[in-house]
């Protein structure tokens, strides 16, 4: 089945940093979709790809849908606290309508 | 984004009883809804997909007589724990996606926290 590798597992920052996360996959996708989820909450969708190569922003978030539809990254840019949580990243396949989800990335930043 | 409704947010039971968790789309219709569960610290792990009028489509290893799926209308499913023991302690998340023309984005409820004594 596919599989989604995403890294980092965690990472641990000063508030003001830059963060980059990403995800790579064992097979095509035609859609990539970011996710942020906190503390028992479900997950909210923070952006969406559908084109090889599209690069699209929300705020300070920039996603990018990687040239080979087998990788896709998002970075944060000038973190704050309120960005902790899980970012979770989740593909979908030609014919297939499921979501596959990465184990995604715990956020944690320090004030 | 659309608004997923779940209900209820945490629940505690005693063991061998039932609990129904509810589902709603609250400001589109929802051809297809998916229930997942998540374990501490672990990604979201699909159960099952559900289509408006149909059987849901069960994962491999998940009992359908225990989780029992009813998807009645465009805009509500429910999950039904059967015969609830301690192991079906988890987070389950809905989600639901609308027409084609939505681009098929899955917007997902804030989860119910399901604690069996």
């Amino acid at each position: 089945g596919q599989q989604l590798n995403q890294s980092p597992q965690s990472m641990f920052i000063q508030e003001g940093e830059d963060v980059s996360m990403n995800c790579t996959s064992s097979s095509i996708f035609n859609t990539w979709l970011w996710y942020k989820q906190e503390p028992g909450e479900g997950p909210v969708l923070l952006i969406a790809l559908y084109k090889a190569g599209e690069l699209t922003s929300n705020g300070r978030l920039t996603a990018q849908f990687g040239i080979t539809r087998k990788d896709s990254f998002l970075n944060i840019s000038a973190s704050i606290p309120s960005d902790v949580g899980i970012y979770f990243c989740a593909g979908r396949g030609g014919s297939n309508y499921k979501l596959t989800f990465g184990k995604g990335t715990l956020l944690t930043v320090n004030p | 984004g659309a608004v997923v409704s779940q209900h209820p947010s945490w629940v505690i039971c005693k063991s061998g009883t039932s609990v129904k968790i509810e589902c709603r789309s609250l400001d589109f219709q929802a051809t297809t809804m998916f229930w997942y569960r998540q374990f501490p610290k672990q990604s979201l792990m699909l159960m099952a997909t559900s289509n408006e009028g149909s059987k849901a489509t069960y994962e491999q290893g998940v009992e359908k007589d225990k989780f029992l799926i009813n998807h009645a209308s465009l805009t509500l499913s429910t999950l039904t724990v059967t015969s609830a023991h301690p192991e079906d302690s988890s987070f389950y998340i809905c989600s639901a996606r609308g027409a084609a023309s939505a681009k098929n984005i899955q917007y997902f409820g804030a989860g119910t926290r399901l604690s069996v004594l």
